[in-house]
C-alpha cells in the first residue's frame, strides 16, 4: 500500500523557519519526481515546488522563490521542505504528492497533509 | 506568471450532465489535469493528459482540450460529486505548475 506521510507542521512566528518532512512507501520513491503543494484555509490548491528523482532539478513557485529549499533522501525515502523567513501568507496545509510521470502533473498519491500556521 | 481561468462555480440537477471550463495560453502544447477535491480530503486525480481517466474513477468523468480550452464533463452527475474541482497545467517551459483557482459544483 502506498503512503505519504507529512509531519513538521505547527505554528511559528512571522520570519521564522520549519522544515516539513514527507515519508513515502509502497513504491520506489527513488523513481519518482516529488512535489509540494499547499492549501491556504479556505483557498484553493497552490503548486509549491517540485525534485527530480536524483535531486538534481529543483522548480518553486515565485512567492517562495529565495526562502523555501526542496531537498530529498532517497536512502530514507523521505522528501522534506525547509522553509525560512515564513510570512503569514504562508499559512496552509502543506501536501506531499508523488508525480507518476516524469514532471507531469499526473499525482497519483497524496499525503494527508501537514498545517503550518504564520503568526504571532 | 502563467494562468489557468476555470468559472467559480458550476450547479447541475442529479443526472444531468456539469461541464467545467479552463482556459489557458498554453493548452495548446501541454496537457490539462483535473482534480477533485472534497471537504477536508486530500485531491484526488480525475482526468490526466488531457482526457485519460485513472483507474477506479467513474466512467461518467471525461476530459477534452481544444485550443486554449480544456474542459471536465461530469455526465449524469451523482450527489456524491459534489467537490471543488481544481483544472492543473504548467507554462511552455514545462517547469512551473499552476492549479486554476477551482470551480465548486453542486448537485441539487
Amino acid at each position: 500500500e502506498v503512503q505519504l506521510v507529512e509531519s513538521g507542521g505547527g505554528l511559528v512566528q512571522p520570519g521564522g523557519s520549519l522544515r516539513l518532512s514527507c515519508e513515502a512507501s509502497g513504491f520506489t520513491f527513488s523513481s519518482s519526481w516529488m512535489n509540494w503543494v499547499r492549501q491556504a484555509p479556505g483557498k484553493g490548491l497552490e503548486w509549491v515546488a517540485n525534485i527530480k528523482q536524483d535531486g538534481s532539478e529543483k522548480y518553486y513557485v515565485d512567492s517562495v522563490k529565495g526562502r523555501f529549499t526542496i531537498s530529498r533522501d532517497n536512502a530514507k525515502n523521505s522528501l522534506y521542505l525547509q522553509m525560512n523567513n515564513l510570512r503569514a501568507e504562508d499559512t496552509a496545509i502543506y501536501y506531499c504528492a508523488r508525480d507518476f510521470g516524469e514532471q507531469s502533473g499526473t499525482y497519483d498519491y497524496w499525503g494527508q497533509g501537514t498545517l503550518v500556521t504564520v503568526s504571532s | 506568471s502563467y494562468e489557468v481561468t476555470q468559472p467559480p462555480s458550476v450547479s447541475v440537477s442529479p443526472g444531468q450532465t456539469a461541464r467545467i471550463t479552463c482556459s489557458g495560453d498554453a493548452l495548446p502544447r501541454k496537457y490539462a489535469y483535473w482534480y477533485q477535491q472534497k471537504s477536508g480530503q486530500a485531491p484526488v486525480l480525475v482526468i490526466y493528459e488531457d482526457s485519460k481517466r485513472p483507474s477506479g474513477i467513474p466512467e461518467r468523468f471525461s476530459g477534452s482540450s481544444s485550443g486554449t480550452m480544456a474542459t471536465l464533463t461530469i455526465s449524469g452527475a451523482q450527489v456524491e460529486d459534489e467537490a471543488d474541482y481544481y483544472c492543473y497545467s504548467t507554462d511552455t517551459s514545462g517547469n512551473y505548475w499552476v492549479f486554476g483557482g477551482g470551480t465548486k459544483v453542486t448537485v441539487l
